[in-house]
């Protein structure tokens, strides 16, 4: 198995409240990927990034910020959390997009109420 | 709007029926992935295809990549309730830093 870990693997918030998600990865692969998965929506990206302090959004970044100070932590980041933002959090690691196999963490629980 | 479009979204078959599932885009892809993903895990790769019209096999999973590099099929033969679960295309363009998740195809075989 890929060495991608997510943590909290479920959370409960409240409207308005920060919350943090990390990613963390031993495979050293330049790319990282946060998605969130919503029924009849597939996974949807959220901000990706490129390498250390290289990151960009993705469809459904509002709401949501990143940061990328090391290789192999990524972290996203509710400044405050909304009903809306309750999904399943997915963070995902390549070497380089499309070509190379996608690697997934197990997910995060988030459930804003 | 989803830049991938997968159809159908839900399919319950029962064991050892043939099922087609569908990926389409009006985007060009350099690549095209097929994932499947289990209940409270992760998605996983299926397979890769890169050229226009390529077909590739896993077992009785045949996956072709369309001639204009915008569409996607998977098909399988005689499915087992093993095969069950969330079937995810995903695609890279060109330059793009970015992979794109269709919005999914949920199968259930029946025993």
């Amino acid at each position: 198995d890929a060495g991608i870990t997510q943590s909290p693997r479920h959370k409960v918030t409240e409207t308005g409240t920060p919350v943090t998600l990390r990613c963390h990865q031993t495979e050293n692969h330049r790319y990282m990927y946060w998605y969130r998965q919503d029924p009849g929506h597939g996974l949807r990206l959220i901000h990706y990034s490129y390498g250390v302090k290289d990151t960009d959004k993705g469809e459904v970044s509002d709401g949501y910020s990143v940061s990328r100070s090391k290789t192999e932590d990524f972290l996203l980041t509710l400044e405050s959390a909304t009903s809306s933002q309750t999904s399943v959090y997915f963070c995902a690691i390549s070497e380089s997009p499309g070509n190379t196999e996608a690697f997934f963490g197990q997910g995060t629980r988030l459930t804003v109420v | 709007t989803q830049l991938l479009e997968q159809s159908p979204q839900f399919l319950s078959i029962q064991e050892g029926e043939n099922l087609t599932v569908y990926c389409n885009s009006s985007s060009v892809f350099s690549s095209l992935q097929w994932y499947r993903q289990e209940p409270g895990e992760g998605p996983v790769l299926l397979v890769t295809v890169v050229t226009g019209g390529e077909v590739k096999k896993l077992k009785r999973l045949t996956f072709q990549f369309g001639d204009a590099r915008k569409d996607s099929s998977l098909h399988i033969t005689a499915a087992q309730p093993g095969d069950t679960g969330l079937y995810l295309c995903a695609g890279a363009r060109g330059s793009a830093r970015q992979l794109t998740f269709g919005s999914g195809t949920q199968l259930t075989v029946l025993p």
